[in-house]
């Protein structure tokens, strides 16, 4: 049973345009959310996190936004650099004590064609 | 520092072999934690460790076996792997206090090949 999927296994966006990555959660415990980017042969790189009491959350040129009565969530990229080109995972977990089980999304290879 | 790092980067080994997976960080985090990924799969969490006690086994085999000798270390030893076993190994970090908890901060991981 996948708690977090990203239903769009891959994205192609030109340079300079908005890229928009996509996740679904079914798990209505889940409090935070966070998205990672990694590189093949790296391991995943923090990128941005929300937790459930806020709706936005901006850094940058990301900037995620969360649909609690949706659940869903999704990053938003702009404007879109080649460099951005990686797989996006997103995550959820339920905050407390002192380690966080974070569950993972299927990801989503970005192309940002220059 | 804010660097996980993890050795080797690669292994390859046979079903019969003994080896360990190591993982070190200078952040300061007091829980780390062992993820397996398989190629096109997101990375699946296995053990947890939090002030250097297991917390979380998510029902790992028990030819992986985990240890946490000091806040700064981690290790993973394998014995008697099945091929099945070959996917990329991930150490992560965090702060277990509240806030930025959540973040994991992730090494290159290992790479292991078992024949």
């Amino acid at each position: 049973d996948q708690q977090v999927k990203q239903n769009s296994p891959s994205l192609s966006v030109q340079e300079g345009r908005i890229s928009i990555l996509n996740c679904d959660y079914t798990n209505s415990m889940f409090d935070y959310f966070l998205w990672y980017k990694k590189y093949p042969a790296e391991g995943p790189t923090f990128l941005i996190s929300i937790s459930s009491i806020k709706d936005k959350n901006e850094d940058g040129r990301f900037t995620v936004f969360l649909n609690k009565s949706a659940k869903h969530l999704s990053l938003h990229i702009v404007p879109s650099q080649p460099g951005d080109s990686a797989v996006y995972f997103c995550a959820a977990a339920v905050m407390g004590g002192a380690t966080n089980k974070l569950i993972f999304g299927t990801g989503t290879l970005l192309a940002v064609q220059p | 520092d804010t660097e996980v790092t993890q050795t080797p980067k690669h292994l390859v080994m046979g079903m019969t072999n003994k080896k360990s997976l190591k993982c070190e960080q200078h952040m300061g985090h007091r829980a780390m934690y062992w993820y397996k990924q398989k190629a096109k799969k997101p990375p699946e969490l296995m053990f947890v460790y939090s002030y250097e006690k297991l917390s979380i086994n998510e029902s790992v085999p028990s030819r992986f076996s985990p240890e946490c000798p000091n806040s700064s270390l981690l290790n993973l030893h394998l014995h008697a792997l099945q091929p099945e076993d070959s996917a990329l190994y991930l150490c992560a970090s965090s702060q277990p206090a509240s806030g930025r908890a959540g973040e994991q901060f992730f090494g290159p991981g290992t790479r292991l090949t078992v024949l």
